[in-house]
């Protein structure tokens, strides 16, 4: 499957630590995007990093990229009970083609 | 910015019933998905549109599903007969237009939550 695997399936954390997801996959890539939904809501587009990129960084979120070992990581610091959702990470192979998301991770956030 | 607009937001048929969906993007995108979204996975993209051109529809189940964006705009899916495993989110998105050198974020709507019964 081109989908890949997100990693943990589930998470639960309290307010102020830090949550880290992983995602793997299987092909190559021109991009990986990660992406939150609120329960019941559509998906909202947190950040973007290609495959020539190593790091990236958004106000809380930080995410990575290995392409030799195919994986990516997003992490969230100083979460807080409104980064309750799941993530998800998609990917591309061109800038045109279609994004294969995962299953994602459901991260549970207690005030 | 009005975002993505999607319609209705819930819907409940039989099987072999038929429901369509609709879609109206955030205005200039010329890119259009419908992805299905099945409780507890992750979105699969059905078609995509670029203005009113069919860019991939290798994934939509082209004897029960078809969708058109006859101007450029706004879009319809369309369920024709629907079975169980239909049930699902119908989620819409849309982006400015894609090239060879860029790539534009997707903008999601809301959702029709579909339940076949």
């Amino acid at each position: 499957s081109q989908q890949g695997e997100e990693d943990p399936q589930a998470l639960s954390i309290q307010e102020g630590e830090n949550a880290t997801m992983n995602c793997s996959y299987k092909t190559s890539i021109n991009n990986l995007q990660w992406y939150r939904q609120n329960s019941g809501r559509g998906l909202v587009h947190l950040i973007l990093i290609r495959s020539n990129e190593r790091e990236k960084h958004s106000g809380r979120l930080r995410v990575t990229l290995d392409t030799s070992k195919k994986s990516s990581s997003l992490l969230i610091t100083a979460s807080r009970a409104a980064d309750t959702a799941s993530y998800f990470c998609a990917r591309t192979r061109t800038t045109l083609g279609r994004l294969y998301f995962g299953r994602g991770t459901q991260l549970t956030v207690w005030p | 910015e009005a975002g993505v607009a999607q319609s209705p937001r819930y819907k409940i048929i039989e099987k072999r019933q038929s429901v369509a969906f609709w879609c109206n993007p955030i205005s200039g995108h010329a890119t259009l998905y419908w992805y299905q979204q099945i409780l507890g996975q992750g979105p699969k993209l059905l078609i995509q549109f670029q203005n009113n051109g069919v860019v991939d529809d290798s994934q939509l189940p082209k004897d029960r599903f078809s969708a058109e964006r006859l101007k450029g705009v706004d879009s319809t899916l369309k369920i024709q007969p629907a079975k169980l495993e239909d049930s699902a989110v119908y989620l819409c998105a849309s982006s400015l237009v894609i090239s060879q050198v860029s790539y534009n974020e997707q903008f999601f709507g809301p959702g029709t939550r579909l339940t076949v019964l």
